[in-house]
């Protein structure tokens, strides 16, 4: 039980198509943060929420679009993705945004873009 | 912004035996956290150590252990009786008093039976 969920775990899909990521905290966490994790680089940070909240999006292009409906839940939804979008995309949550609270991450989706 | 250098993709050690992940840091600023966190082929990021730049005295957490030089900016990771669960790319990150983790490239740890 790793108290943070990502599904699906893989994703295949064309530019064209339209496709979202869930993740679910169990942990009563009030921040939720999703990050790319290409290969050979830092992970980057993506979207922060807190308390429902986005309170930081680091440059993404509009193709992604977060939504996050309560503190428990996180979505990254997708359109006309590029190749270059291919990666692992992580969430994770914290209790507060203080730098000292520990982020929780999940699994990840290994997302493919065709 | 504050970058994360992470020198060693990979290090290979021993079963039983110690390896030492070197990690250095860049930042302005006096108060700050820095976490290792380890990603194994489950590929879920798990938090190992971390430590407070207030605190001189080096965490520990059972068999890790870190060396915070806080002058020089470093903060290795010390992995004692290295077991075949030790494997995985280890991470060192840096939190300023607020939330954004800065992460470093990584370094893939193998453990030899």
């Amino acid at each position: 039980e790793t108290g943070v969920t990502q599904t699906p775990r893989h994703l295949v899909m064309g530019m064209t198509n339209k496709k979202s990521l869930k993740c679910e905290q169990h942990l009563g966490h009030n921040a939720m943060y999703w990050y790319k994790q290409s290969a050979k680089k830092p992970l980057e940070l993506m979207f922060v929420y807190n308390f429902k909240e986005q309170t930081e999006n680091n440059s993404v292009p509009s193709r992604f679009s977060p939504e996050c409906p309560n503190s428990s839940h996180l979505f990254l939804h997708l359109h006309t993705l590029q190749p270059e979008d291919s990666a692992l995309y992580l969430c994770a949550s914290s209790q507060d945004l203080a730098g000292a609270k520990p982020q929780h991450f999940g699994d990840g989706t290994r997302l493919s873009i065709l | 912004a504050q970058t994360v250098t992470q020198s060693q993709p990979e290090m290979s050690v021993q079963e039983a035996e110690t390896v030492t992940l070197s990690c250095t840091y860049d930042t302005s600023e006096s108060d700050y956290y820095l976490f290792w966190y380890k990603q194994p082929p489950s590929r879920q990021m798990i938090l190992v150590i971390r430590q407070e730049a207030y605190k001189q005295q080096n965490a520990t957490e059972n068999r890790f252990s870190v060396n915070f030089q806080k002058a020089a900016k470093s903060f290795s990771l010390k992995i004692s009786d290295s077991q075949l669960g030790d494997a995985a790319m280890y991470f060192c990150a840096y939190a300023p008093r607020d939330y954004k983790l800065s992460f470093g490239a990584g370094t893939t740890v193998t453990v030899r039976a």
